[in-house]
């Protein structure tokens, strides 16, 4: 079946530092793409979006980067901080099928910031 | 923030009871799903649902089921609970058109003994 993976499964940085998380994701088709943050103890929270006639976003310290040449998601977060430590996960919209408007998630980075 | 809520939080409950998870949203959103999550593993669709009347089974086969007679509320069932349901549930919403963001609740954390 379809599938979003992400190539690390950990990523430790420390305080102040960039962070770049990745994701490949495998649907040619798919059409719009979501960040998720996920705390201990909580459910995911949604960080940031790109569609797919896009290939950068930017919100507040993050930037999501898309290119659908090599099927590749990346998010970066700039000066990253304590409170950005958590597990970050990627999602694929499929836009056909029955399963139409569903995500597909990836298995997640854990981001590990150091003070 | 989304107005998104499941309870209860945590449940501690023996095997072979009944338990229902329940969800509900405040957002009017048409669509609605049940998640299952191993601690730091990725998301597994149980559930769906497009509105009222509506459920669909997701791509993880679940001995659950899930009832939508109100748009808000999308309640999950297990009738025979076993250590093997032990896991988190998630519930999620979002409105029915194409490329719209899901917003989660916080989650049941439930353990099964």
């Amino acid at each position: 079946g379809e599938s979003v993976g992400l190539h690390l499964p950990t990523l430790s940085v420390q305080e102040g530092d960039n962070s770049i998380i990745n994701c490949a994701y495998s649907n040619s088709a798919s059409d719009y793409f979501i960040w998720y943050k996920q705390e201990s103890g909580k459910g995911p929270q949604f960080i940031i979006d790109i569609r797919s006639n896009m290939d950068k976003r930017q919100g507040q310290r993050v930037t999501v980067l898309l290119n659908k040449t090599v099927k590749h998601l990346s998010l970066q977060i700039a000066a990253t901080q304590p409170g950005d430590s958590a597990v970050y996960f990627c999602a694929e919209n499929i836009p056909y099928g029955g399963s139409q408007g569903n995500l597909i998630f990836g298995k997640g980075t854990k981001l590990s910031v150091k003070p | 923030e989304a107005d998104i809520y499941q309870t209860p939080r945590y449940l501690v409950i023996g095997t072979g009871k009944k338990i229902t998870l329940e969800c509900s949203q405040t957002m009017g959103h048409d669509k609605m799903y049940w998640y299952q999550q191993d601690p730091g593993m990725e998301l597994h669709l149980i559930h769906y649902s497009y509105g009222v009347n509506s459920t669909e089974k997701g791509d993880l086969s679940s001995e659950s089921t899930v009832s939508r007679i109100r748009t808000e509320h999308f309640p999950l069932t297990l009738e025979s609970a076993r250590p093997s349901h032990t896991s988190q549930y998630l519930c999620a919403s979002r409105w029915a058109g194409s490329k719209e963001t899901q917003y989660f609740g916080p989650g049941t954390r439930l353990l099964v003994l």
